[in-house]
């Protein structure tokens, strides 16, 4: 069974530039989650995608959005890089059956904006 | 109100020891309740599910007290590989999880 990947590790980029980033879902998992996580805080909820729609989302502004693709793999795309956004981005996918709402994290995105 | 609070810690025990924590939670209709570990660096690990009064994995056990709104979670015979970032998570509803900042956890040999 093959683990939720993201990519890339790590990313710097200057305020102002857009980002992307992406990540493949656990093999069996429909839905994926994308979270933030500062330095010091838990993980704070951004928005899930499933079956290529977006399912719920947290208090972001619009210039964070995402992409989920047939093969449920998912982007998150973040325009006009504030400082702020200095994060860890982790993507966690889900699937269905009774344990649905369980999610399993990939190893993340350390986005360093200067 | 914060949607999760915990604890921050940290707690500072002996190998071998009993250490528990709690985390409370703001919104009653959450019906799924989870604590993941997070080492540092990497990424939450889903620990334990908590989908009723509580459960026991080994030497972690995890109570829910729904009337009060908290939930602990309690580690037996520590051991030096416990030592790591504990986050009480909650489901309030069927999309996200609400997450605290974590109880940092520290066994000493």
């Amino acid at each position: 069974e093959t683990g939720v990947t993201q990519s890339p590790t790590h990313l710097i980029k200057t305020r102002g530039q857009q980002v992307t980033l992406r990540c493949s879902s656990q093999s069996g998992h429909n839905t994926v989650s994308w979270y933030q996580q500062a330095l010091g805080q838990g993980p704070q909820f951004i928005f899930q995608y499933y079956r290529e729609e977006e399912n719920g989302r947290g208090n972001f502004p619009p210039r964070f959005s995402g992409l989920q693709f047939p093969n449920y793999s998912s982007e998150l795309n973040v325009n006009a890089l504030e400082l702020d956004d200095s994060a860890l981005y982790l993507c966690a996918s889900s699937g269905q059956g009774t344990h649905y709402n369980e999610q399993f994290f990939g190893p993340g995105t350390r986005l360093t904006v200067l | 109100r914060k949607e999760v609070e915990q604890d921050p810690g940290p707690f500072n025990v002996p190998e071998g020891a009993t250490v528990a924590f709690n985390c409370t939670y703001s919104n009653s209709a959450s019906q799924s309740f989870f604590w993941y570990r997070q080492d540092c660096r990497k990424e939450p690990k889903l620990l334990m599910s908590v989908y009723s009064s509580g459960n026991e994995d080994g030497r972690f056990t995890a109570q829910l007290n729904r009337a009060s709104q908290y939930i602990s979670l309690l580690i037996r015979d520590s051991k030096l590989s416990d030592s790591a970032t504990y986050l009480c998570v909650v489901n309030p509803n069927d999309y996200k999880l609400s997450f605290g900042a974590g109880t940092t956890v520290t066994v000493r040999a």
